[in-house]
């Protein structure tokens, strides 16, 4: 089946610097991608949305300056956190759907998700 | 965003079958019912969807109430692998609704030897 395929799956990084974070999927193309970040005991909560060629449309409160989205090909979106701070440790997950097909609803396939520490 | 309500917690024993209820009382006729499952430390899985009828696949059955408004998610067997937080969601498939998935707090199902 469809499988999207994150990395690094786990990342410590320092105060102050910035972090990439890669999502690919790896035998679709997906026109869109979706970046969720994930806090512990609770639920996903997403971040933006990922447009192949165009800006990326973040939900409200989140940073866009902080929080950088890239897809600049059919099958590679990435996040970088800038300046990250502790506050910024969490589970960062991406998604994407199969093509859409007239008539047919797609299911989404997630990546095994990023945990990144920020120390 | 048409809401969910699902309970917190439930338990299980292994080999028994499962019934995860689901209230979507504001759903529209745009709504598909999307049930996904996360496994600790990983990303949510697909489990199963539906519109107005009843689904089955190899990994669980969907029932859909004939109103709409709430839905059922139906484990057959339960495993120990099947211990993970289960999320009911609405998504409308509207282009112009982004084709989002957004997480309610979900079911955290655990499973008893």
């Amino acid at each position: 089946g469809a499988v999207v395929s994150q990395h690094p799956s786990r990342v410590i990084c320092k105060s102050g610097t910035s972090v990439k974070i890669e999502c690919r999927s790896l035998d679709f193309q997906a026109t869109t991608m979706f970046w969720y970040r994930q806090f512990p005991k609770q639920s996903l909560m997403l971040m933006a949305t990922s447009n192949e060629g165009s800006k990326a449309t973040y939900e409200q409160g989140v940073e866009k300056d902080k929080f950088l989205i890239n897809h600049a090909s059919l099958t590679l979106s990435t996040l970088t956190v800038t300046s990250a701070h502790p506050e910024d440790s969490s589970f960062y997950i991406c998604s994407a759907r199969i093509p859409y097909f007239v008539g047919t609803e797609r299911k989404a396939f997630f990546g095994q998700g990023t945990r990144l520490t920020v120390v | 965003d048409a809401k969910t309500t699902q309970p917190n917690s439930m338990e299980s024993n292994e080999e028994e079958p499962v019934h995860l209820p689901c209230n979507h009382s504001t759903i529209s006729g745009t709504d598909y019912i999307h049930w996904y499952r996360q496994l600790p430390s990983q990303g949510p899985e697909y489990v199963i969807h539906g519109l107005t009828s009843n689904v089955n696949n190899r990994m669980a059955s969907l029932a859909i109430a004939e109103d709409r408004k709430s839905s059922t998610l139906i484990l057959h067997r339960a495993t120990l692998r099947d211990a993970a937080v289960y999320y009911c969601i609405l998504r409308d498939i509207r282009p112009n609704q982004g084709g989002k998935l957004i997480f309610g707090q979900g079911t955290e199902l655990s499973v008893k030897p």
